[in-house]
């Protein structure tokens, strides 16, 4: 079954450093992968994702992600965060004959000034 | 353009009741789903229609029915409520099943007391 874990629940990053939010994923076939970003109260918004091709891939608000093959991983990046990059950010891959998107769990972004 | 609209926004239940949560696309897309999302379990797929005139199980399908009216609306009942169903659903769409963004409405906060 296909599956992604998000194995921190939060990150904290100072403004104006880079980010990153990891994902692993674990499929039968080839990988789609997807981030996305929920801000508070809100439902979840469409970052980026990966279908085929470039390995890096570049997405919504200057965040973009890597795929990486050999080590089953789709880490999102920023190179400069900003406090209203804060929020919840989910990992997501295609579930094949399970429907649509399986999530991670989500990590929390908290940016401070 | 709308995109996904969910109503209501909020609910509170008391045990056995029942309720429709409504949603509705104005993308002309093919596939819509209801997740739940509960603190430190992501979301979970309840049920998803690949097209209209189908619909499939999802992760989490018991204490739930759905109905595709067409291809603009889809469905979420909630027959007998339970407090287990205290959580924040969300509809989306996506032009296809699979490889593709989901858009998502704004969410329903309900309460089961």
């Amino acid at each position: 079954a296909q599956s992604v874990a998000q194995p921190e629940d939060q990150v904290n990053v100072a403004e104006g450093n880079p980010l990153t939010v990891k994902c692993t994923y674990s499929v039968s076939g080839n990988p789609y992968l997807f981030w996305y970003v929920q801000y508070p109260n809100r439902g979840l918004q469409f970052l980026l994702k990966y279908i085929t091709g470039d390995n890096l891939v570049k997405g919504s608000y200057g965040f973009e992600a890597e795929f990486n093959k050999s080590q089953t991983s789709f880490h999102l990046k920023k190179p400069s965060a900003l406090v209203s990059d804060s929020a919840l950010y989910f990992c997501a891959v295609d579930g094949g004959s399970q429907g649509n998107l399986i999530f991670g769990k989500g990590t929390k972004l908290s940016v401070k000034p | 353009n709308a995109g996904v609209t969910q109503t209501p926004k909020f609910q509170v239940l008391k045990t056995g009741q029942s309720m429709t949560l409504q949603c509705a696309q104005d993308m002309n897309h093919n596939s819509m789903y209801w997740y739940r999302q509960d603190p430190g379990m992501g979301l979970r797929l309840i049920y998803y229609s690949a097209s209209e005139g189908t619909t499939d199980k999802g992760e989490v399908p018991n204490g739930y029915n759905v109905s595709r009216l067409n291809k603009r609306e889809f469905s979420l009942r909630l027959e007998s409520a339970a407090p287990s169903q205290t959580s924040v659903y969300f509809c989306a769409s996506s032009l296809y099943l699979l490889n593709t963004e989901a858009f998502f409405g704004q969410g329903t906060r309900l309460t089961v007391v």
